[in-house]
């Protein structure tokens, strides 16, 4: 089945560092990628997506691309605030139809000054 | 910002007691979903509906139930709560469409604690 596989946190980082976070997605089709964020006492929110191979998704400073050669879609920014703390979410869409969403766990970020 | 609304956003309950969890959308959207949040972050898909008087269980086991008698509103019961679930519920609706590509928009949870 589908599944989707993102790097562990918590990732700590200053403010005004880069920022990476690994996912990477099996599916037998060609899903469309989505990443996430999550608040502190919040629900998600959409942060980007791509529908499809070679798409670059981009929102507020952060950027992923859809690789569908190394079936990945990390997800980046160059310089990170304080206000990016959150924890993220790599999630694929189903692939046979219905538009349920596969997740990965989750990647907690904390920025510092 | 998306017009999804849930009620409680806190509540803590004694072992056995019947809740009701609120989920209401303005946006007419056809598909909504519950999502039980563990502790350490990881969402399961519990329930979902693509419509009225149309409901499916999701990929984690529970014991809850849910109903759609009208398109706005997808509430959530559990009949005699228990310990084991305390968690995070959340749910969520996007329009319906065929090509997965929709988004799906969240409301703000409901954390429950059962005693």
């Amino acid at each position: 089945g589908d599944s989707v596989t993102q790097m562990e946190g918590p990732v700590t980082l200053s403010e005004e560092a880069f920022l990476t976070i690994n996912c990477t997605y099996t599916a037998t089709g060609y899903p469309s990628l989505f990443w996430y964020v999550q608040y502190p006492g919040e629900g998600l929110q959409l942060l980007l997506k791509a529908t499809k191979a070679d798409d670059k998704g981009s929102n507020k400073g952060f950027e992923a691309t859809y690789r569908k050669e190394t079936t990945s879609f990390h997800l980046e920014k160059g310089s990170v605030q304080v206000s990016d703390s959150a924890v993220y979410f790599c999630a694929l869409s189903d692939t046979r139809g219905g538009n349920k969403l596969t997740f990965g766990t989750g990647t907690q970020l904390k920025v510092e000054l | 910002e998306a017009d999804i609304y849930q009620t409680p956003r806190y509540l803590v309950i004694g072992t056995g007691k019947k809740i009701t969890l609120e989920c209401s959308q303005t946006m007419g959207h056809d598909k909504m979903y519950w999502y039980q949040q563990d502790p350490g972050m990881e969402l399961h898909l519990i329930h979902y509906s693509y419509g009225v008087n149309s409901t499916e269980k999701g990929d984690l086991s529970s014991e809850s139930t849910v109903s759609r008698i009208r398109t706005e509103h997808f509430p959530l019961t559990l009949e005699s709560a228990r310990p084991s679930h305390t968690s995070q519920y959340l749910c969520a609706s996007t329009p319906l469409g065929t090509g997965g590509e929709e988004t799906q928009y969240f409301g703000p949870g409901t954390r429950l604690l059962v005693l």
